[in-house]
């Protein structure tokens, strides 16, 4: 979700446990949403997304749930790894420009062995 | 091999100077993005070209200026460099018009002293 203050949300889990890391999105005309996995000094990798006419996408490891009624999106990851911790940041499109990505402020996940 | 490449990984310089920053990419995509992810690593849209066309100018300040040569190409040329600009700075590129996943280099980190 929103982080508060200065600190981005955290999620820390042990290796092997289910993750489910969530986000608010703002506008109502999205449709379309993605989320990106930064490792520390990479640039966001593209982890998977979804179109709004959908509410449940599936990859490898990782689900992606799309609520419109309340704008949330969530990420569920399987299995966790320490490979899986960064910080995990979900975007909407905004509607009308497919271009422009409007970034959430990001959750740190911490996979503890 | 690398997707999106930018250079130099690393810029320190002094307040007052001109820096640029240079993107290639060589995944044949029409449209490319300059982001500024800030210490809280909020990640935010500063422009996007297609075909070498601007496409998304963020009021970002006319310090920064962006030129595509070619679509395989967009640079960040940032005049009288001020401590705020202090960040890292991601190009990316996406394939064009549609809910295209966006591709991210490795990021420019920033430090004007």
């Amino acid at each position: 979700g929103e982080s508060v203050g200065l600190h981005l949300p955290t999620l820390s889990v042990q290796e092997g446990d289910n993750s489910i890391i969530n986000c608010a999105y703002s506008n109502s005309a999205s449709d379309y949403f993605i989320w990106y996995k930064q490792e520390s000094g990479k640039g966001p990798q593209f982890i998977i997304d979804i179109r709004s006419n959908m509410d449940k996408r599936q990859g490898q490891r990782v689900t992606v749930l799309l609520n419109k009624t309340v704008k949330h999106l969530s990420l569920q990851i399987a299995a966790t790894q320490p490979g899986d911790s960064a910080v995990y940041f979900c975007a909407e499109n905004n509607g009308g420009s497919n271009y422009k990505l409007t970034f959430g402020k990001g959750t740190l996940l911490t996979v503890n062995p | 091999d690398t997707a999106v490449s930018q250079t130099p990984k690393y810029l320190v310089t002094q307040m007052g100077n001109d820096k640029s920053i240079k993107c290639e990419q060589n995944l044949g995509h029409d449209t490319m993005y300059w982001y500024k992810q800030d210490s809280k690593k909020f990640l935010k849209i500063m422009f996007s070209y297609n075909n070498k066309e601007l496409i998304i100018n963020e009021t970002v300040p006319n310090r920064f200026s962006p030129k595509s040569p070619d679509k395989a190409h967009l640079n960040l040329h940032i005049n009288s460099l001020e401590l705020g600009d202090s960040a890292v700075y991601f190009c990316a590129s996406s394939p064009g018009q549609g809910a295209n996943i966006q591709y991210f280099g490795a990021g420019t980190r920033l430090s004007v002293l």
